[in-house]
């Protein structure tokens, strides 16, 4: 079975700064996604970044961007120039490429963004 | 943005009743979830489907039942509600496809069910 574990159950940065969230997973297969889910309060849960695990290079969209260390089973998520509105509970997911494998959730990071 | 949709958004309910949660994707994905989430905490797969006439049991247990007539369609029921599921529901769908948006599971705006 895949786990996912997020070691950081609060953070908070300032904002314009930035900030690493941490991720880990632990699988014995090769072949799968990772990815970054955003929650604000009352929100819907959005798609933040995707990362291939046969993809070497570390995924980037805008602002954010991942380091994805595949021999440390480690998928941390940054987040540059940090803004008010990246307030919210972020969530690292794993899942097999395997048509039938479910998605499976760390335990969330809640981020808080000092004005 | 995905097109999947949740109804009621919020309901607050009474002990006993029966609550049907909706949930419609118009993506044309087969595969669809429910994952049961109190605030601030993880997320708990309890229902998913593959396809029409296809359900299965998460890994979290839960009273509820789920259908899929159709693929477009995976309706969540509680036949007697109570407090206990006063939860968060969200409802997702799976885009089976090639990259890059192959395998990303797409979530609803959920539904939050109170039960008093």
């Amino acid at each position: 079975a895949q786990t996912v574990t997020q070691s950081q159950p609060e953070m908070s940065v300032q904002e314009a700064e930035t900030v690493t969230l941490s991720c880990t997973y632990d699988t014995s297969e090769s072949d799968y996604y990772l990815f970054w889910y955003k929650q604000p309060p009352s929100r819907q849960m959005i798609l933040v970044i995707r990362q291939e695990a046969y993809k070497q290079q570390n995924a980037t969209e805008n602002r954010f961007s991942v380091n994805f260390q595949k021999a440390a089973k480690s998928f941390s998520l940054k987040i540059s120039d940090s803004q008010l509105g990246d307030a919210a509970m972020y969530f690292c997911a794993f899942t097999l490429n395997n048509a039938g494998n479910m998605l499976t959730f760390g335990g969330g990071t809640r981020l808080m963004v000092k004005p | 943005e995905a097109d999947i949709y949740q109804t009621p958004r919020y309901l607050v309910i009474g002990t006993g009743k029966k609550i049907t949660l909706e949930c419609s994707q118009t993506m044309g994905h087969d595969k669809m979830y429910w994952y049961q989430q109190d605030p601030g905490m993880e997320l708990h797969l309890i229902h998913y489907s593959y396809g029409v006439n296809s359900t299965e049991k998460g890994d979290l247990s839960s009273e509820s039942t789920v259908s899929r007539i159709r693929t477009e369609h995976f309706p969540l029921t509680l036949e007697s509600a109570r407090p206990s599921h006063t939860s968060q529901y969200l409802c997702a769908s799976r885009d089976s496809g090639l990259p890059p948006s192959g395998n990303t599971i797409y979530f609803g705006e959920g539904s939050w069910l109170t039960v008093v």
